[in-house]
């Protein structure tokens, strides 16, 4: 099983829509959780972490659930500069490395 | 807002090379981070640096890899003999305190190796 799974997508949506994206990882002792964004070419930015009670920023909605090893982002009112590839990314308490998956890709479109 | 920086954006260097990238992690931070992505694929973890010494590295850091800190701003990747493969982007990223807190990320330095 790898270690974490996103749909690579493309998800093409138009803009005003709402989104979500799923991921499951495969260690159970991953701690700490991130959405990530990607730009082409460019480097992964912290879009937000993610928290057990679930959290929100804005637009963006990121959910947790350990027991299914599951994580989600709702972005709503989508915006063209949202376009980019999002990247679940969690962590291990005993290691810091972050792993990533292959993303999914988002293209809003006017 | 402080950020992490790398030299050069950009790389090209014929096989058997030697090439050294360059970072400036943000300035209180002290765990130190490489990662390369090639081009249509995942990031991947290189390895991690903390207190002068290697903390993690991962398989595809060889000895032909090596990191230091060699003053107290900049973080260096070296690859001493480069290959065909090690063609991809390369990321340095920072972190004040391990464990829960995220990495920030540089823009990356593109290496093509001919």
């Amino acid at each position: 099983r790898k270690e974490v799974e996103q749909d690579p997508g493309p998800f093409n949506v138009p803009e005003g829509a709402t989104v979500a994206f799923n991921c499951t990882y495969s260690n159970s002792a991953s701690q700490s959780f991130f959405w990530y964004r990607q730009d082409c070419r460019k480097e992964p930015k912290l879009l937000m972490s993610v928290y057990s009670s679930g959290n929100e920023d804005g637009r963006f909605t990121a959910q947790l659930n350990r027991a299914s090893q599951y994580i989600s982002l709702l972005i709503r009112d989508s915006k063209l500069s949202d376009s980019a590839t999002y990247l679940c990314v969690p962590s291990s308490y005993n290691t810091d490395k972050l792993i990533f998956g292959t993303g999914t890709r988002l293209q809003v479109f006017p | 807002e402080p950020e992490v920086t790398q030299t050069p954006s950009h790389q090209v260097t014929q096989m058997g090379q030697e090439v050294i990238l360059r970072c400036v992690p943000i300035s209180n931070h002290l765990y130190f981070y490489w990662y390369r992505q090639i081009l249509g694929q995942k990031v991947e973890f290189l390895v991690s640096f903390y207190n002068n010494e290697i903390s993690e590295k991962s398989e595809i850091f060889d000895d032909q890899f090596s990191v230091e800190r060699p003053d107290g701003s900049n973080f260096t990747l070296k690859i001493r003999s480069t290959k065909l493969e090690d063609s991809a982007m390369y990321f340095c990223a920072s972190v004040q305190r391990e464990g829960l807190e995220t990495q920030y990320f540089g823009p990356g330095t593109r290496l093509l190796v001919l």
